[in-house]
């Protein structure tokens, strides 16, 4: 298995540009999310799905748009690029969030470290 | 108030040393207790995981939970320079609301010099 894979591992855009941050796993996980990590702030969740066309927001969602098309693929949009937005971002994912699944531990890609100039 | 307080160090600590990893937490529905390692430009990969109160040891790791207190604890004895990085614990509600929550401390960055 190949776990959680991420692409790029890096990024340069300008403000204002747009782009997508890949995600994919192959452990047929139900619960995917994406993470920013940021000096002193921690892991901040942005969004997460629960399963395939299903997507809610986390704590910082604004500027990000998700969509889950599949169970593997979980694609983080931005739709105009800000300098805020630099940063490390990390997807991650879980067997699921309820029943026995609510154990399981959670997953992570390498990260994406994305700058915006 | 976060939900889950982590030490923010950074601690800098000579080779062999043993070295404490704090969190408290404020809810009482937390129930599964984790820890994760995060070296330098890598993503987080599980270290610890225990579900009850008391200690849990993996070779030169222990992790403690005290639920009465809400405090869970990581001590890694005889510290090796390669355990320099940083320690993320989180915790996850099995109860109310927001059940299956994964809530995570803001990060330890630990630095053990030879």
């Amino acid at each position: 298995n190949a776990g959680v894979t991420q692409t790029p591992k890096f990024q340069v855009l300008k403000t204002g540009q747009s782009m997508t941050l890949q995600c994919a796993q192959d452990m047929n996980h139900e619960y995917m999310s994406w993470y920013r990590q940021d000096p002193g702030m921690g892991l901040r969740l942005i969004h997460y799905s629960v399963g395939a066309g299903i997507t809610d927001q986390g704590e910082v969602p604004n500027g990000y748009n998700v969509s889950r098309s599949t169970t593997e693929d979980f694609p983080l949009r931005l739709l105009s690029a800000a300098p805020s937005q630099t940063s490390v971002y990390f997807c991650a994912s879980r067997a699921g969030t309820s029943g026995r699944a609510v154990k399981n531990e959670q997953f992570f890609g390498p990260g994406t470290r994305l700058t915006v100039l | 108030q976060k939900e889950v307080e982590q030490d923010p160090g950074p601690l800098s600590v000579p080779e062999g040393a043993i070295v404490s990893l704090n969190c408290t937490y404020s809810n009482s529905a937390f129930q599964y207790f984790m820890w994760y390692r995060q070296y330098s430009r890598k993503g987080p990969e599980l270290l610890m995981y225990t579900y009850s109160s008391g200690n849990k040891e993996d070779g030169r790791f222990t992790a403690q939970v005290d639920k009465s207190s809400k405090y869970i604890s990581l001590f890694i004895r005889d510290s090796q320079p390669s355990d320099s990085a940083t320690y993320l614990c989180a915790i996850i509600n099995a109860g109310g609301t927001s059940y299956g929550k994964l809530t995570f401390g803001q990060g330890t960055i630990l630095t053990v010099h030879p």
